[in-house]
């Protein structure tokens, strides 16, 4: 079975400092990534989406960026963090016919 | 353009209550549902899918999918307070292609 680690569990940042996130999967070969931002208690907004290494596509523009570095890890980065960033950011997996969420990253931006 | 619109946003039922969800795509394009569920702090985790007509039963769950009017209804019987999470219903035009989220039905069983 597939699974997802995301790391760290929860991060506290300064407003302009620099951010990397990452998710790591097990299990599963040339998966289909994507990276999620929620809100508190809020919908899933998909941010960007991975088919293959060294390819990631921008859903939506947040200031941040992502990179696919190895067909099992997936990195997401900015290098000044905004206000607007904090929230609770997903890594997932396309399972079959479903898709499989990691534990998430809690960030607080202060 | 939300292609999934969610109702109640919130909803309150006593345990061993029925907790009635309502999601319908806004796009005949998007016809694959799902039901996903997530507790506080915790990633959303697929509860079911469903992709014909009719009705699908998982244990106490059943979802009811009407693709004529794309409506999808989810409904829980006998409500437990471990059932007491944010609940989206997801779309998308196939089993594999993107997703796309409602807004999310927030769901409180009362002890």
């Amino acid at each position: 079975a597939q699974t997802i680690h995301q790391w760290p569990v929860a991060e506290i940042k300064a407003v302009g400092s620099p951010l990397s996130l990452g998710c790591t999967i097990k299990g599963k070969s040339s998966p289909n990534l994507y990276w999620y931002w929620q809100a508190t208690g809020g919908t899933l907004q998909q941010l960007f989406y991975s088919i293959t290494v060294g390819q990631v596509e921008s859903v939506v523009q947040l200031n941040l960026s992502a990179s696919r570095p190895k067909d099992d890890q997936f990195i997401l980065s900015t290098e000044k963090l905004l206000l607007s960033h904090s929230g609770f950011y997903l890594c997932a997996l396309q399972g079959e016919n479903t898709l499989y969420f990691g534990a998430g990253t809690r960030l607080s931006v202060l | 353009q939300q292609k999934v619109q969610q109702s109640p946003e919130s909803l309150s039922v006593p345990e061993g209550g029925m907790a009635s969800l309502n999601c319908t795509s806004s796009d005949r394009n998007f016809q694959y549902f799902w039901w996903y569920r997530q507790h506080s702090g915790e990633g959303p985790k697929a509860l079911m899918s469903i992709f014909s007509d009719g009705d699908k039963k998982e244990g106490r769950f059943t979802a009811h999918l009407n693709k004529a009017s794309l409506h999808v209804s989810l409904h829980i019987r006998d409500s437990q307070p471990s059932d007491s999470a944010l609940y989206f219903c997801a779309v998308s035009e196939n089993s594999n292609n993107r997703i796309f989220f409602g807004d999310g039905t927030q769901l409180v069983v009362k002890p």
